[in-house]
């Protein structure tokens, strides 16, 4: 059973401020990582996709992946309060990798 | 394109009724796939299809729930029997050819079983 684990928060961060989310894996076969954001009473959208080591950034967004230590991180800088929202990780699962596990996902509440 | 629809978006029903959801996807897109989800959760997979062919249904899917995409457009859930436990948000998503992990969720339908 592929397992995607979060913190289920909610983590706090004044506005302005770097917002980091974590997530773990437990298939050391997966290739390819994704962050959705899901607003309350919203379906979750796609926000970043990760496939290599290292970091990739996207404006505000940068994903961070470590794959030795199965781990991959979103960093939020100059967060707003519009990035209250819940950050949900999401690894290919399934058979053949063909769909996504996604974690519980991490409550992000950012203060004006 | 108004991208991914789901109707109803809600659904109240007794415990032991029939229902059935509808999923229509973005047009081009060949992947459909259907999630559940609870309150504090994250999306759990049902099944997904492509194009007709249904391709993986996941262990959480009992004899009580199926799945149909005729002719590969719009699919339809159906749950048997409802109970309780059923309760929950069921997401539809669609992804097109060569992005299978891009998926564009619906809005959603949320059943409540009394």
């Amino acid at each position: 059973q592929k397992e995607v684990e979060q913190n289920s928060g909610p983590l706090s961060v004044p506005e302005g401020a770097i917002a980091s989310l974590n997530c773990t894996y437990s298939d050391r076969g997966s290739q390819s990582f994704f962050w959705y954001r899901q607003y309350s009473g919203k379906s979750p959208e796609l926000i970043m996709s990760i496939y290599s080591n290292g970091d990739k950034e996207d404006g505000r967004f940068t994903a961070q992946l470590n794959k030795a230590s199965q781990y991959v991180s979103l960093l939020i800088r100059d967060s707003q309060p519009s990035d209250s929202a819940t950050y949900l990780c999401a690894v290919p699962g399934g058979s053949g990798y063909s769909t996504l596990t996604f974690g519980k996902g991490t409550m992000l509440l950012v203060s004006p | 394109d108004t991208g991914v629809s789901q109707d109803p978006r809600h659904k109240i029903t007794k415990r032991g009724q029939n229902v059935t959801f509808r999923c229509d996807p973005i047009s081009e897109h060949n992947r459909l796939y259907w999630y559940r989800q609870t309150l504090g959760q994250g999306p759990e997979f049902l099944t997904y299809f492509q194009n007709e062919a249904q391709l993986e249904k996941s262990r959480l899917l009992s004899d009580r729930f199926s799945a149909e995409r005729p002719k590969g457009s719009f699919s339809t859930l159906e749950i048997q029997r409802t109970e309780q436990g059923d309760s929950a948000m069921y997401l539809c998503a669609s992804t097109p050819r060569g992005a299978p992990y891009g998926y564009t969720f619906g809005s959603g339908t949320r059943l409540t079983v009394v």
